[in-house]
């Protein structure tokens, strides 16, 4: 099955500075990876997400890119700020769609005014 | 985006008894519901799938004894947990995926503490 790898575990960045979390996968036929990002004790929300036909994607301060040769994804934060502290998920899933996740480890970022 | 309401949002129970947690799509049919399990500091991991109207599919090492799945309408799924036991204590999270929807959406997980 899917093998879903996060880097780093923890994440401390400057208020203002970027962060980026990298991921890696196992399976080739995996096709669709979002990120979410979860406050403590509530739901994960989806904040991006990108398919396998496109190499990058990105959303005002958020991008997320994708090296399908290499599979591995990374998100990049830029100007972060201290409402951006939360653990952020990746994960992947061969339906082209969000169901069938496999989720990574989680990256606790904090950012620090 | 899509709703997806679970009740309780948290419950305490005593060793041996049952808890049901129930994961309900508001505004569109799931087809597809899954349930995790997060321990503190740790990843969702799943625990089953299930379709409505068919037996769910369980992940390795998961009891399907012992976490009881009923998924019996496109609105609706329930997850029990049989004669608890503290190591149960977990965040449950739950997450529903239906057309036309793209994306799977959460529940806002129960966080069941066994005494």
């Amino acid at each position: 099955g899917e093998n879903v790898e996060q880097h780093p575990s923890t994440l401390s960045v400057q208020e203002g500075d970027s962060a980026v979390i990298k991921c890696t996968y196992s399976d080739s036929a995996s096709n669709y990876f979002p990120w979410y990002k979860q406050e403590l004790g509530k739901r994960p929300q989806l904040i991006i997400d990108i398919r396998s036909n496109v190499g990058e994607k990105k959303d005002q301060r958020i991008a997320v890119t994708l090296n399908k040769t290499a599979k591995h994804f990374s998100l990049h934060i830029t100007e972060t700020q201290p409402e951006d502290s939360a653990v952020y998920f990746c994960a992947a899933s061969i339906n082209n769609a969000g169901n069938m996740l496999t989720f990574g480890g989680g990256t606790r970022l904090m950012v620090k005014p | 985006g899509a709703v997806v309401s679970q009740h309780p949002s948290w419950v305490i129970c005593k060793s041996g008894t049952s808890v049901k947690i129930e994961c309900r799509s508001l505004d569109f049919q799931a087809t597809t519901m899954f349930w995790y399990r997060q321990f503190p500091k740790q990843s969702l991991m799943l625990m089953a799938t299930s379709n409505e109207g068919s037996k769910a599919t369980y992940e390795q090492g998961v009891e399907k004894d012992k976490f009881l799945i009923n998924h019996a309408s496109l609105t609706l799924s329930t997850l029990t947990v049989t004669s608890a036991h503290p190591e149960d204590s977990s965040f449950y999270i739950c997450s529903a995926f239906g057309r036309p929807n793209t994306e799977a959406f959460f529940g806002q997980g129960t966080r069941l503490t066994v005494v």
